[in-house]
């Protein structure tokens, strides 16, 4: 069955600090990958996605993350942390269907970012 | 603001009861799913509608239905409601299978 990993529940990074949060999927064909993020009380807004081409893709708010088939991983970076980042992350998988495309999407459980000023 | 609409925020509800959530996809999309977030679950998808037609099932319990109308909209139907069924309720559109799909800001259900 397809899963998504976030091995990390709780991340706390300094102000400035860069950031990776770790996403680990299983899946067996190629699969459609994205991140999203929440902040307290919002909805979840898309911060990038990998369907094909480059594994490296870049995302809004000055995301971006690697596709790593071998690893089957798919980590979110930035390289200097703003306060406004605190929210909760998930990096999701979509169930590919065989007509094209994806009917779901499959959730991690999440990882929380604490930003010390 | 992603473009989908789900109303209302906030329900509070008894026991037994039932209730409608509503949801409106981004112009032009024609899918809609519909997920439901809770502390020990997580986020867990419900039910997938492209353009009238159910296409995909979750863990979506009997006592829960979906439908969506000719003008895309779609609502969710909870009846017989229990304390567990407290959750965040997210629906999401995207144009088709092929591409993102954008979230509402939800819907948080109380079951009391």
């Amino acid at each position: 069955a397809q899963s998504v990993t976030q091995p990390d529940i709780h991340i706390t990074v300094s102000e400035g600090a860069s950031l990776e949060l770790r996403c680990n999927y299983s899946y067996g064909a190629t699969p459609y990958l994205f991140w999203y993020v929440q902040s307290p009380g919002q909805g979840l807004q898309l911060l990038l996605k990998y369907f094909s081409g480059d594994t490296l893709v870049q995302g809004i708010k000055g995301f971006e993350a690697e596709f790593k088939r071998s690893q089957s991983s798919f980590n979110l970076r930035k390289p200097s942390v703003h306060w406004s980042d605190a929210a909760e992350y998930f990096c999701a998988v979509g169930q590919f269907l065989f007509s094209g495309g994806y009917n779901k999407l499959i959730f991690g459980a999440g990882t929380r970012l604490a930003v010390h000023p | 603001d992603s473009g989908v609409t789900q109303t209302p925020k906030h329900l509070i509800t008894a026991t037994g009861q039932r209730v409608t959530l509503r949801c409106s996809p981004r112009s032009g999309d024609l899918s809609v799913y519909w997920y439901q977030q809770s502390l020990d679950q997580g986020l867990q998808f419900l039910i997938q509608y492209y353009n009238g037609e159910e296409r995909a099932k979750g863990n979506i319990l009997e006592r829960f239905s979906a439908q969506q109308f000719p003008d895309l909209h779609s609502e969710l139907n909870l009846s017989s409601l229990e304390l567990g069924d407290s959750a965040l309720y997210f629906c999401a559109s995207s144009v088709r299978a092929n591409t993102e799909a954008f979230f509402g800001q939800g819907t948080r259900l109380t079951v009391v």
